[in-house]
């Protein structure tokens, strides 16, 4: 079973579109993220979750919305797509310890998104 | 803020040799410091953590890693590489929100790592 998983793998979509990627995690954790990779491979945080309560929104575009049913569940939507969103978008879970930094993240294989 | 910084973009090695990667991180606190490798289209998997004790930690495929407080630096080391340990290194730190909780993790941009015949 895996552990935290993602879909769609490989996105590609036109400018000015919509799309949504899906992320699970079967560990029980009670945070989740989303981090975006450019194409230098810098790994930036976009949100965090915890027990489904928006955490972190680090300067991220409002056309950008995280969708949290459920502690097991973190989806992004994305609105009106731009060039500039091509990236492999990464979900990851982690179990909250709460008043330290101590925790360990288990990542998805990541959505590479291409925008035409 | 924390930040970590990787200072080698990339790094060329001949299969069997010894392996160091950098990494050195700004924290005003005890850090929790971590490597993580990424392989070719693959997601992030981690190879060690330290969060206290001994400061020389081992993790996973042979990895070890050294926390040097006075230096600031958490340097990723491997005796003899192999070729399936080219891939993409990264370095990170964990991050305190205001609320005083744990959230994620900084990371550094990352050693690109060559494996030569």
């Amino acid at each position: 079973d895996t552990a935290v998983s993602q879909t769609p793998k490989y996105l590609v979509t036109q400018m000015g579109n919509d799309k949504s990627i899906k992320c699970e995690q079967n560990l029980g954790h009670d945070t989740m993220y989303w981090y975006k990779q450019d194409s230098k491979k810098f790994l930036k945080i976009m949100f965090s979750y915890n027990n489904k309560e928006l955490i972190i929104n680090e300067t991220v575009p409002n056309r950008f919305s995280p969708k949290s049913p459920d502690k097991a569940h973190l989806n992004l939507h994305i609105n009106s797509l731009e060039l500039g969103d091509s990236a492999v978008y990464f979900c990851a879970s982690s179990q909250d310890l709460e008043g330290s930094g101590a925790n360990v993240l288990t990542f998805g294989a990541g959505s590479r998104l291409t925008v035409l | 803020a924390q930040s970590v910084t990787q200072p080698d973009i990339h790094i060329t090695v001949s299969e069997g040799a010894s392996l160091e990667l950098r990494c050195n991180y700004s924290y005003g606190a005890t850090p929790y410091l971590f490597w993580y490798v990424q392989s070719p289209g693959q997601g992030l998997q981690l190879l060690l953590k330290y969060f206290s004790g001994d400061t020389l930690v081992q993790g996973i495929k042979g990895f070890e890693a050294e926390f040097k407080r006075s230096q600031s630096s958490f340097n990723l080391r491997k005796p003899s590489v192999h070729w399936s340990d080219a891939a993409e290194y990264f370095c990170a730190v964990g991050r305190m929100y205001s609320g005083g909780g744990a959230d994620g993790l900084t990371f550094g941009k990352g050693t690109h790592l060559i494996i030569q015949p």
